[in-house]
């Protein structure tokens, strides 16, 4: 079967750097996203990682490794509003996207 | 407005009632999805459609009727619920479908409570 595997929750310090993990095993693989999704709100586009490598954006960067069916979400500089369930979801061969159940990241002071 | 509008934001129904979520996206999409999403479970799709035309249903119970009367408008209509149905009903929109960077743009959600 197809599956996504990331940490339930996770608590980091504001101004801090956490990294948010991600593996997979899927039917195939057509590129990795990553969403935010605030409580109460819609989940948001993050990135995509089709290449193995690191691709930053800012304070939050995105790495993929292929061969580890592994990917991590980098955020630096950590701010309040960060506090959010993050997505990690796989393309299959059959371009479905495969989720996992989400990160819930806790900010505090 | 701009993005992807869902209405109503808030849903409590009994077993035996029949109601609608509704979806509106304004971006020029050809592609709009319906998800069902659950506490600390992965969101499931439920279906897709592409140029009006449903091209996606998985599995889902036929108590979830789904209509797409043209690209911009998506309903999910609901009849005889159970009480774990009771979720967070997501629309999302995308460009396309079968590409890779086919980047998902989401609703808020309508937020449904059976009883």
């Amino acid at each position: 079967g197809q599956n996504i595997d990331q940490p339930t929750e996770m608590t980091a310090t504001e101004g801090a750097i956490v990294q948010i993990n991600c593996t997979y095993q899927t039917s195939g693989f057509n590129g990795l996203f990553w969403y935010q999704q605030h409580a109460g709100e819609a989940p948001t586009f993050l990135s995509y990682n089709v290449l193995d490598g690191l691709e930053e954006k800012g304070r939050f960067s995105s790495f993929l490794s292929r061969s580890k069916g592994y990917s991590y979400l980098l955020l630096k500089e950590l701010q309040m509003k960060d506090s959010a369930s993050y997505l990690c979801a796989v393309l299959d061969s059959n371009y479905q996207l495969i989720w996992g159940a989400g990160t819930k990241l806790i900010i505090k002071p | 407005e701009t993005g992807v509008t869902q209405t109503p934001r808030h849903l409590v129904m009994g077993m035996t009632n029949k109601k609608s979520l509704k979806c509106e996206q304004h971006l020029g999409h050809n592609a709009m999805y319906w998800y069902k999403q659950s506490a600390k479970k992965p969101l499931e799709l439920m279906f897709v459609y592409s140029l009006e035309e449903r091209v996606e249903n998985n599995s889902v119970p036929s108590r979830f009727s789904p209509e797409c009367p043209n690209s911009s408008h998506l309903f999910l209509h609901l009849h005889t619920l159970q009480p774990e149905d009771s979720a967070l009903y997501l629309c999302a929109s995308s460009q396309d479908i079968g590409k890779g960077a086919n980047v998902l743009t989401f609703g808020a959600g309508s937020r449904l409570t059976v009883l």
